[in-house]
This record gives structure tokens, C-alpha cells and sequence, in this order.
């Protein structure tokens, strides 16, 4: 059970969008929509942004935007605000009830 | 919304057992399925395992052979106990509530720093 791979770091301008990538095997994020991603402030506890691939709890901004191709997963964030600065991971079911995250990607607001 | 607080030692010495306990706030214990994940200081999230209020457990292959997760319902309380620690086992500890709806982790507490060392 090996972690799924980020980008160790990516930046953008306010107003601009940026995708994450999360890429997996076809033993986790290849086989399962089971994909979710949380955004960690330094400090803070991470929070839920995304699951099920492509849906929003309650509460967050339509702005954060989740897809799957095959054994890779992304996250969108269109208009990029200061707010959105912070830790990144994504995570998916790796069959036999058992869960592996993403190295985690820092995001930069410039 | 449920509130979860961890508690336990912040130091504990190597070889021996890492012991944290997570207090659920309004005694949903018995419906979900309660999750460890941790954190090793600069570094990314891993998951250590969950269980289930009926009391089934599912954990991480890499630490199973030394984790005991449970729960007691009657305190609102779920534990986690993971022996013969070493420095690696250092991290923030959270306890989450998992949506198994969702599948996905819904619900984190603030975490808690536990520092192996002698």
C-alpha cells in the first residue's frame, strides 16, 4: 500500500485556476470513486473539500472542482484566492477497507 | 456539529505503548465508524485504521501488529493503543468521524502531538 503521488508544491495568481493532480494505481483510485480531498491550514486540522471524486460537503465553494481519469484524480481550484493558500491531500479506498492519502501538495497563492 | 477532542500523554519513550483516547461530543458513537489518521511533523497524512460501533475493526497493514483500536460507548469514547514505539511513531494524532456514505473522512479533531523519545 503505497501513498498516492501530488506535486510537492504549485502556485497561482488570485483570480487564476490550478489543478492538483493525484495519481494512484489501479488498486485504489483506478478502481474505486471513492476519492476525497482535504485542504490543511498550518496548524489546523485538515478539512473535507471534496469526496466521491466530484461533490461538496455543505459549506464549501463550488471554486474547488474534482475529477478521475483512469488511476489519476485532480482537483481544480478556479479563482484563486489568498484564503485558498495551504496543504492539499487527496486520498482514496485501496480496497479491503483500508485508505491511502497523498503526499500532500503545498499550494501557493502568489 | 460533533466535536472531538483527543487526549493522552504527549511523550512517550520508545519500545513502549502510545495510548490516546478521543471524546465524542454528542454520543454518536454508536452509529458511525470512528478513524485514527496521523501526521508526522512536516509531513503528509496516513491513515492507522477505523472501527465500526458494532465494534469491527479495520487497520492499516503496515501497523496492524500493534494496534488495537476500540471503543467504549459508554463514555463516548473511542482509544487507540499502538506498542513498541519508535521515533517514527511521532505525529499529531487525529481522531475523525468516517462517512460511510461519503467515503470519506468527515468530522477531525484538533489532533494531538505525541513525541516518542527517551
Amino acid at each position: 500500500q503505497s501513498a498516492l503521488t501530488q506535486p510537492a508544491s504549485v502556485s497561482g495568481s488570485p483570480g487564476q485556476s490550478i489543478t492538483i493532480s493525484c495519481t494512484g494505481t489501479s488498486s485504489d483510485v483506478g478502481s474505486y470513486d471513492r476519492v476525497s480531498w482535504y485542504q490543511q491550514h498550518p496548524g489546523k486540522a485538515p478539512k473535507l473539500m471534496i469526496y466521491e471524486v466530484t461533490k461538496w460537503p455543505s459549506g464549501v465553494s463550488d471554486r474547488f472542482s474534482g475529477s478521475k481519469s483512469g488511476n489519476m484524480a485532480s482537483l481544480t481550484i478556479s479563482g484563486l484566492q489568498a484564503e485558498d493558500e495551504a496543504d492539499y491531500y487527496c486520498c482514496s479506498y485501496a480496497g479491503s477497507s483500508t485508505w491511502v492519502f497523498g503526499g500532500g501538495t503545498k499550494l501557493t497563492v502568489l | 456539529q460533533v466535536q472531538l477532542q483527543e487526549s493522552g500523554p504527549g511523550l512517550v519513550k520508545p519500545s513502549e505503548t502510545l495510548s490516546l483516547t478521543c471524546t465524542v461530543s454528542d454520543g454518536s458513537i454508536s452509529s458511525y465508524y470512528w478513524s485514527w489518521i496521523r501526521q508526522p511533523p512536516g509531513k503528509g497524512l496516513e491513515w492507522i485504521g477505523y472501527i465500526y460501533y458494532s465494534g469491527s475493526t479495520h487497520y492499516n497493514p503496515s501497523l496492524k501488529s500493534r494496534l488495537t483500536i476500540s471503543l467504549d460507548t459508554s463514555e463516548n469514547q473511542v482509544s487507540l493503543r499502538l506498542n513498541s514505539v519508535t521515533a517514527a511513531d511521532t505525529a499529531v494524532y487525529y481522531c475523525v468521524r468516517y462517512s460511510s456514505s461519503w467515503y470519506a473522512f468527515r468530522y477531525w479533531g484538533q489532533g494531538s502531538l505525541v513525541t516518542v523519545s527517551s
